[in-house]
């Protein structure tokens, strides 16, 4: 079935190790968006790629950086992660009119 | 900058009652959704509200847009353990743009 696939499920680093978090999809959809949730609250969006485009919301940190090599894929790296980034990392993918999937997420842990 | 915000934050409520959520947002905007998000998982679409006087209805779950008032209901029928659950209405401010996310509504059905 066509999806929008996380991985892996849960990452743990260590503060200031650098992580990468992958998104791929089989929907063929030309926007992916990375959202990222704290406990207890709501998601909130990092940046998104609309085809090759990048666009940065303009309070994300730098520490976050995002990877998009071809339409399916689209890649999360967080350059030293420190104790406030452990959240779940939500990738989404839409096209044009059509609503925004949500893959299963990532939890991340930063010990 | 588009905000969105729900009410209550917080409902406990018994099997068999009903309930509404309220979810106002700032800005013109004709595309809501609703999502349902169970602990540690990822959202699960439930609604998407394209037009003034949508209604959308699925099992116990009922949503409404009212554009004009930017105003959506979630209303629940007669609740159950099973939709115990943090609801978050979402609203996108041009279609295939950004996602911004009311604070969510966690919902306790008790027997």
């Amino acid at each position: 079935d066509a999806m929008v696939i996380q991985n892996p499920r849960y990452q743990v680093t260590q503060f200031g190790k650098p992580v990468t978090l992958s998104c791929s999809q089989t929907l063929n959809h030309n926007v992916m968006y990375w959202y990222q949730q704290k406990s207890s609250q709501a998601p909130k969006l990092l940046f998104h790629y609309y085809d090759k485009d990048f666009n940065n919301e303009a309070d994300t940190p730098d520490n976050f950086q995002s990877r998009r090599p071809n339409t399916s894929f689209c890649f999360l790296d967080i350059r030293s992660p420190g104790l406030g980034d452990a959240a779940m990392y939500l990738c989404a993918t839409g096209r044009g009119l059509n609503e925004q999937y949500f893959g299963p997420g990532t939890r991340l842990t930063v010990t | 900058e588009l905000k969105v915000e729900q009410n209550p934050l917080f409902l406990s409520m018994q099997e068999g009652k009903n309930y509404t959520i309220y979810c106002n947002y700032s800005t013109t905007s004709d595309r809501l959704y609703w999502y349902r998000q169970d602990p540690g998982k990822s959202l699960e679409s439930l609604f998407v509200l394209l037009s003034n006087g949508a209604v959308k209805q699925e099992g116990r779950l009922m949503a409404s847009l009212d554009t004009k008032a930017r105003l959506s209901t979630l209303h629940i029928t007669a609740a159950v353990h099973d939709l115990s659950a943090t609801y978050f209405c979402a609203v996108e401010e041009t279609s295939g743009s950004r996602l911004t996310f009311g604070e969510g509504t966690q919902l306790t059905v008790n027997p």
